[in-house]
């Protein structure tokens, strides 16, 4: 069964920390890893990734893909308030060919 | 340029009730998809339009069906509200049709619906 896990569920920090999420997935006919920023609506698109070792940046953000290990990590410097969200992970693939999400996980940016 | 666009924002509805919920993006997009969101259960998807004129089944298909009316629109219409069914909705649309390289998904904004 194709399956996306996300870890941890949820996180507290303070502003100034650097965090890392992580993301392992099990999915057949992998094509591409995505991250999104759930705030409190819509999940936004931060990253797609699709090839093992090339790390995306976007500001104090930055993730990479190991595709030999089925991983993902999503890195965040210098943390902020407005960091705080749901940051979900989805893996395109498996035997539908579709976006199969992980649980997310809760980060929580204390001042 | 609204992007995708979803109404209702919020419904309460009865078990038993029907309703459509509507769903429009801009961006001439040719894929639409239907997800729900449930605490500890992440986003599964309901179903899900190739290209106008196509739907088909997603992970949790059952108790809901869909239109893909044209290119723009894909609604969701629940004919018999249930309980279960309380969840957030959130259609969401892609430019590239499946086994394109490009996957980046984007989402409405979402309709809380609660079902007594």
């Amino acid at each position: 069964e194709d399956k996306v896990v996300q870890s941890p569920l949820s996180l507290v920090v303070h502003e100034g920390d650097t965090v890392t999420l992580n993301c392992s997935y099990e999915v057949t006919n992998f094509r591409s890893l995505l991250w999104y920023k759930q705030e409190k609506k819509a999940p936004t698109f931060l990253f797609m990734l699709t090839s093992s070792g090339i790390e995306k940046k976007s500001g104090r953000l930055s993730s990479i893909l190991d595709k030999k290990e089925l991983f993902s990590i999503l890195n965040i410097t210098a943390t902020q308030t407005g960091d705080s969200a749901i940051y979900l992970c989805a893996a395109h693939g498996g035997a539908t060919n579709k976006l199969i999400f992980g649980t997310g996980t809760l980060l929580a940016v204390q001042p | 340029n609204a992007g995708v666009t979803q109404t209702p924002k919020f419904q309460v509805l009865k078990t038993g009730q029907s309703m459509t919920l509507q769903c429009a993006q801009d961006m001439n997009h040719n894929s639409m998809y239907w997800y729900r969101q449930d605490p500890g259960m992440g986003l599964r998807l309901i179903y899900y339009s190739a290209s106008e004129g196509t739907t088909d089944k997603g992970e949790v298909p059952n108790g809901y069906n869909v239109s893909r009316l044209n290119k723009r629109e894909f609604s969701l219409r629940l004919e018999s509200a249930a309980p279960s069914q309380t969840s957030v909705y959130f259609c969401a649309s892609r430019e590239a049709p499946p086994l394109a390289g490009e996957e980046t998904q984007y989402f409405g904004p979402g309709t809380r619906l609660l079902v007594l």
